[in-house]
């Protein structure tokens, strides 16, 4: 089955800062790559996800770049806030339905 | 538009006991999918389920099954629960079977003793 790994498994940054997090993955067939952000006691929120035929995708303070050929893919945040702080995973999956590989999880601090 | 929802929030049960946890999709998504969550595993799919049938299985011993209804809530059971069943169990629901976007519930903290 699919692989993905995650890293950093902790990032700080100073608010303001970008913050990147970065996944790979091992199945070539993957082609839906979404971002997930989950708060202390909730459920993963979706933020941004890609499509294996888009290299890159923003929205707002958030993009997400994909290198099919390197298989991997990356999150970047730009102008961190203190509510931007939480864990952060990366996700992929097949077109055999939606059934998600994740990542090991991001715990992202800003600094005020 | 409501969220997912998912009952009930907290469980305690013993070992050997089993548990049914149920799962509301968002109006109209006919996709509900379920994970478990624990700090060593991770993020881990159990099954989805689409239309009343299930569409894919995770690498889940045969205690934990589901069920979707013609409504589309979904419930899943886990049966003689062990030590290790204790984990953050999340619902996610999604428009259609895909991949596509998935939205996930508050979960079930479920604690076994």
């Amino acid at each position: 089955g699919e692989n993905v790994e995650q890293h950093p498994s902790t990032l700080s940054v100073q608010e303001g800062d970008s913050a990147v997090i970065k996944c790979t993955y091992s199945d070539s067939a993957s082609n839906y790559f979404p971002w997930y952000k989950q708060e202390l006691g909730k459920g993963p929120q979706l933020i941004i996800d890609i499509r294996s035929n888009v290299g890159e995708k923003k929205d707002q303070r958030i993009a997400v770049t994909l290198n099919k050929t390197a298989k991997h893919f990356s999150l970047h945040i730009t102008e961190t806030q203190p509510e931007d702080s939480a864990v952060y995973f990366c996700a992929a999956s097949t077109n055999t339905g939606n059934q998600f590989y994740f990542g090991t999880g991001t715990s992202l601090t800003v600094i005020p | 538009k409501a969220g997912v929802t998912q009952t009930p929030r907290y469980l305690i049960k013993t070992r050997g006991q089993q548990v049914t946890l149920s799962c509301s999709p968002i109006s109209g998504h006919r996709s509900v999918s379920w994970y478990q969550q624990t700090p060593g595993q991770g993020l881990q799919f159990l099954f989805e389920y689409f239309s009343e049938t299930q569409r894919n299985k995770g690498n889940f011993p045969g205690r934990f099954s589901g069920r979707q209804f013609s409504n589309s809530r979904s419930e899943m059971n886990v049966s003689t629960l062990e030590l290790g069943d204790s984990a953050l169990y999340l619902c996610a629901s999604s428009l259609r079977s895909g991949p596509y976007e998935q939205y996930f519930g508050p979960g079930t903290r479920l604690t076994v003793t």
